[in-house]
């Protein structure tokens, strides 16, 4: 199993680009998620999804959509980059809640990041 | 809204020393997770705790959550140079299907020799 990937490693936007950051799994997990992270502020959730067509907004939804057509992948889309989204972005999966496997335990599993800036 | 505290932010020890890194949370939980993440990597999970008086060890790293406190700790044995990343801890709120991780703000531990 690759596990969680995401691509680019980097990238370097201009403000008022688009762009979207690709997030696949091959573990079948149905919840999928995605946070930033900032200098000194931790891991904060952008969006997640609960399985295929279906997502909702965490902590920090603005600027950024979301959609998920297929178990396997959930990419994040800037439509309009801010220097405010300079960060480093990581896509994570798990199993659903209830979905409890002894040697998983809802285990979240965490793609490589996304290094963004935004000029 | 749910508040993950962690403290100390920032930790300097001495390699063979013992120290505890704090987590706690405003809301209640039975989920809670420990990471590690070195510099420019990804975040490792070291452990999931999932009850009350819940205990985990693994080589030199302990932990363990007291869910009435709402408190888990990660206590550190022997520190070697190793162990140096930043540790964070993660609260899980789950409601029916939704279920979100509410991240600490991290613990940097630099082991010095």
């Amino acid at each position: 199993n690759a596990g969680v990937t995401q691509t680019p490693k980097f990238q370097v936007l201009k403000t008022g680009q688009s762009m979207t950051l690709q997030c696949a799994q091959d573990m079948n997990h149905e919840y999928m998620s995605w946070y930033r992270q900032d200098p000194g502020m931790g891991l904060r959730l952008i969006h997640y999804s609960v399985g295929a067509g279906i997502t909702d907004q965490g902590e920090v939804p603005n600027g950024y959509n979301v959609s998920r057509s297929t178990t396997e992948d959930f990419p994040l889309r800037l439509l309009s980059a801010a220097p405010s989204q300079t960060s480093v972005y990581f896509c994570a999966s798990r199993l659903l809640p209830g979905r409890v496997i002894p040697s998983s335990y809802n285990e979240q599993f965490f793609g490589p990041g996304t290094r963004l800036t935004v000029l | 809204e749910l508040k993950v505290e962690q403290n100390p932010l920032f930790l300097s020890m001495q390699e063979g020393k013992n120290y505890t890194i704090y987590c706690n949370y405003s809301t209640t939980s039975d989920r809670l997770y420990w990471y590690r993440q070195d510099p420019g990597k990804s975040l490792e999970s070291l452990f999931v705790l999932l009850s009350n008086g819940a205990v985990k060890q693994e080589g030199r790293l302990m932990a363990s959550l007291d869910t009435k406190a709402r408190l888990s700790t990660l206590h550190i044995t022997a520190a070697v140079h190793d162990l140096s990343a930043t540790y964070f801890c993660a609260v899980d709120i789950s409601a029916g299907t939704a279920s979100k991780l509410t991240f600490g703000t991290g613990t940097r531990l630099q082991v010095t020799l």
